[in-house]
């Protein structure tokens, strides 16, 4: 199982990030997809997740700027979030969280900045 | 829910025997998962049911603790395991994570 994200490294603040994670090896109807990120230097912070029935759980931390997307004909998840800010700056996963499906990409710096 | 890790950082030798605790700010039964971390690579999955070891991972780490107080130990310290380590609750989300605990030499 490979998970490749893919996207910007460099956005404006007050733009808007989208993120791709290519998953390959495993179809992404299994299993509950999330989004984490990690600021440089700073602990873990889980954005949220999707399962492939469309169900999704955000943090509410983000103040509803982050949506999650999955596109199961090209076994993509993706992330949005809206109104940048510095603080958003941070090497973001894509991951499956669990004892049977402990998968992770190898993570893409996103850095907020003008 | 909020969870806190210490020490947040402790310098060991090889063959040492190291825990490293967990405090979870509500009570979260055993949905209790350890990872660790190198530098420049993705966590990785030691421990996950506060004490189930995860496959592959080898038998000198062990985890244990249910509520809200948890431990990870490593017997025997080895080269490889100099890195940080995560407690991570999956009891309710949104998920949260411990600010990490450093072990170096």
């Amino acid at each position: 199982v490979q998970l490749q994200e893919s996207g910007p490294g460099l956005v404006k603040p007050s733009e808007t990030l989208s993120l791709t994670c290519s998953v390959s090896g495993v179809s992404i109807t299994n299993f509950y997809w999330s989004w984490i990120r990690q600021s440089p230097g700073k602990g873990l912070e889980w954005l949220g997740y999707i399962y492939y029935s469309g169900s999704t759980d955000y943090n509410p931390s983000l103040n509803s700027r982050v949506t999650i997307s999955l596109d199961t004909s090209k076994n993509l998840v993706s992330l949005k979030l809206i109104s940048l800010t510095a603080a958003d700056t941070a090497v973001y996963y894509c991951a499956s969280l669990g004892a049977s499906s402990d998968f992770w990409g190898q993570g893409t710096l996103v850095t907020v900045s003008s | 829910i909020q969870m806190t890790q210490s020490p947040s950082s402790l310098s060991a030798s090889e063959r040492d025997r190291v825990t490293i605790t967990c405090r979870a700010s509500h009570n979260i039964n055993n949905y209790l998962n350890w990872y660790q971390q190198k530098p420049g690579r993705a966590p990785k999955l030691l421990i996950y049911a506060a004490s189930s070891l995860q496959s592959g991972v080898p038998s000198r780490f062990s985890g244990s603790g249910s509520g809200t107080h948890f431990s990870l130990s490593i017997d025997s310290l080895q080269p490889e395991d100099f890195a940080t380590y995560y407690c991570q609750q999956s009891s309710s989300t949104p998920f949260t994570f411990g600010g990490g605990t450093k072990v170096d030499i």
